[in-house]
């Protein structure tokens, strides 16, 4: 069974801070698909980054990086001077195979509130 | 860009009504998929296809059904609607099964059912 874990229901934090969200996965599989995804208030969701197994390289796009670590079965994701559009809900989602067909599973989101 | 659009933002029905809900995607993305969201659980998966006419129940198919008679429409329906579907249901599509891109999603469809 796939499982994905986003132990920070919700984390606050002042404009410019630093803040990491945290994800832990479990899977059988040896090869797999990570993805973060932001939903802001309005309500849709944006895909920010896929990293597969074989790849543990850590990835920054601006403000944002993140920490693909297989050891620790996390990929933990880094916003770097933090502003209020950051604020949004971030879902980990982990790719599975279930009855050979590929399907998402989601952690159960964290929530950020950056304030001004 | 990939646009999926849910025929509904808010809708409102009353307990044991039939209730369709509409997605359609315009980039010939053979997988669709319904999701609902609530608060505490994250995204559960209802129900997923990957081709027309074809479907295979998600986490947790039981109350709901659906349909994809067109490759860019998939629909979900309530067919005796309760309380308890009170929710946030999110579409998404994506390209077919071996591919690794992204599932894209639409805006949503926040249901109240009274």
């Amino acid at each position: 069974a796939q499982k994905v874990t986003q132990a920070q229901t919700e984390i606050s934090v002042v404009e410019k801070e630093d803040v990491t969200l945290d994800c832990v996965y479990e899977t059988r599989d040896t090869t797999y698909y990570l993805f973060w995804y932001k939903q802001p208030p309005s309500g849709e969701l944006v895909f920010l980054i896929r990293r597969n197994s074989f790849d543990e390289q850590n990835e920054i796009s601006g403000r944002y990086s993140w920490n693909f670590q297989k050891s620790t079965s996390s990929f933990n994701f880094t916003i770097t001077a933090s502003q209020v559009v950051d604020s949004a809900v971030y879902f980990c989602a982990l790719r599975a195979v279930w009855s050979g067909y590929s399907t998402l599973t989601f952690g159960k989101g964290t929530m950020l509130l950056v304030s001004p | 860009d990939v646009k999926v659009t849910q025929s509904s933002r808010y809708l409102v029905k009353r307990t044991g009504e039939k209730v369709f809900l509409e997605c359609v995607q315009d980039m010939d993305h053979e997988n669709m998929f319904w999701y609902r969201q609530d608060p505490g659980l994250g995204l559960r998966l209802i129900y997923f296809s990957y081709d027309v006419k074809m479907k295979e129940k998600g986490d947790i198919p039981e109350g709901y059904s659906v349909s994809r008679e067109k490759k860019e429409r998939f629909s979900l329906i309530l067919e005796s609607a309760s309380t308890n579907q009170t929710s946030m249901y999110l579409c998404a599509s994506k390209p077919g099964q071996y591919s690794n891109q992204p599932q894209h999603f639409g805006d949503g469809t926040r249901l109240s059912i009274l």
